[in-house]
């Protein structure tokens, strides 16, 4: 009963690295989305992705590129790393629109240097 | 800007006394607003959930109240119990945009 699963948990990077956060599903939900939190701001949506192969901008999408080749997967990818993307991230899953029960990953502390 | 906001960073309560957390929104295209629990190196876990033509849904002990008109909701979590000391984060969605507000550390204390 996996849920949920990001890899890797903590990761420090630096300045100008690229990498890619993995995010993975078992519940068959068609919408997967990333967030990013930060102290004092709460979560902040990135992307999401309402099926395979759709996805669209969330709040604060600069920096990060997404795909969704299959229903289960949804990688975030920083292109080239910044001190400013520092922050803890996290994935969800839901089975309907945004607004029902989103199920979320344990999160990955990115660190860049 | 924040659309969500939640202005009391933290909150502590007796066991078995009322815990009431609030929020505001100034978005009135919002018209679904969840809460969620958050323990220390865990996700969100989804706890209740109410639609804008509702103002009030009850889930055992959590209740949450909407003030459409006051853009402003709160939960209720009666009574309060320790293991119910994590941070709560109240989220507003339209369409599907979704924002959080930045959280109320809740601690009840035996």
């Amino acid at each position: 009963n996996a849920g949920v699963t990001q890899t890797p948990k903590f990761q420090v990077l630096k300045t100008g690295q690229s990498m890619t956060l993995q995010c993975a599903q078992d519940m068959n939900h068609e919408y997967m989305s990333w967030y990013r939190q930060d102290p004092g701001m709460g979560l902040r949506l990135i992307h999401y992705s309402v099926g395979a192969g759709i996805t669209d901008q969330g709040e604060v999408p600069n920096g990060y590129n997404v795909s969704r080749s299959t229903t289960e997967d949804f990688p975030l990818r920083l292109l080239s790393a910044a001190p400013s993307q520092t922050s803890v991230y996290f994935c969800a899953s839901s089975g309907g629109r945004v607004n029902t029960e989103a199920f979320f990953g344990q999160g990955t502390r990115l660190t860049v240097v | 800007d924040q659309q969500v906001k939640q202005n009391s960073p933290s909150l502590s309560v007796q066991e078995g006394r009322i815990s009431i957390l609030n929020c505001d929104y100034t978005n009135s295209m919002f018209d679904y607003f969840l809460w969620y629990k958050k323990y220390p190196a865990e996700g969100p876990t989804f706890l209740i959930s109410i639609s804008s033509i509702k103002d009030k849904n009850e889930d055992g002990r959590f209740t949450v109240f909407l003030n459409k008109s006051a853009k402003h909701l709160s939960l209720h979590i009666v009574p309060s119990q320790p293991g119910d000391s994590a941070v709560y984060f109240c989220a507003a969605s339209a369409g599907n945009d979704m924002r959080f507000g930045a959280g109320t550390r809740l601690t009840v204390k035996p």
